[in-house]
């Protein structure tokens, strides 16, 4: 069965940083898609980032230069290192697997996500 | 970058048959995904590659994309489907996956 849980979110300062992880089973991080999506409050579905099976990342303009995804095959986890945070990240991060290793591949689970606050 | 336009809301009686809309540019270039998203859940995938529907969802649960507009249909809607859904697709241009802004689907 596969399941993904999120967490290392909290509430952190403008400017602070957070790794957020999401700890997979059933299935191999490292041979599907890995995603990460956010939704602000009361907000649609908004992608954040994308690592491939080559390694190759993708990120949204908006956080490009600021946020950082990485996996570790050996723990069978997917990372994403936020830093620079401002107001308009404050969302719940979930991760997202990719149906396969296509670049046009659907997500096919989710994790339920882990909530960033970013506020003084 | 890519826009993907979904009306904000679509409401529909029960056993009627609801039809949500994805707009964008030659979207019938793209592989177009759904998901249905509860409050408080995470989202589910319901309909991928257009029109091609995962194991588990009901049949009544159908995808078709032409020109520049994708569309979910709901056949003989339940209480049970009401959620918001949202479009996807991977805009090779920008090299970015791509969410529409949701439709909040209303059983009346």
């Amino acid at each position: 069965e596969v399941q993904m849980v999120e967490s290392g979110g909290g509430l952190v300062q403008p400017g602070g940083s957070l790794r957020l992880s999401c700890a997979t089973s059933g299935f191999a991080v490292s041979s599907n898609s890995m995603s990460w999506v956010r939704q602000a409050p009361g907000k649609g579905l908004e992608w954040v980032s994308t690592i491939y099976r080559s390694e190759r990342t993708y990120y949204a303009d908006s956080v490009k230069g600021r946020f950082t995804i990485s996996r570790d095959n050996s723990k069978n986890t997917l990372y994403l290192q936020i830093t620079s945070l401002r107001a308009e990240d404050t969302a719940v991060f979930s991760c997202a697997r990719g149906f396969s290793t296509g670049i046009t591949s659907p997500f096919d689970y989710w994790g339920q996500g882990t909530q960033v606050t970013v506020s003084s | 970058s890519y826009v993907l336009t979904q009306p904000p809301s679509v409401s529909v009686a029960p056993r009627e048959t609801a039809r949500i809309t994805c707009g964008g540019d030659n979207i019938k270039t793209k592989s177009v995904h759904w998901y249905q998203q509860k409050p408080g859940q995470a989202p589910v995938l319901v309909m991928y590659y257009d029109m091609d529907r995962p194991s588990g969802i009901p049949e009544r649960f159908s995808g078709s994309s032409s020109g520049h507009t994708a569309t979910l249909t709901i056949s003989r809607v339940e209480a049970g489907d009401e959620a918001d859904y949202y479009c996807q697709v991977w805009d090779s241009s920008s090299e970015h996956q791509v969410f529409g802004g949701g439709t909040k689907l209303t059983v009346l």
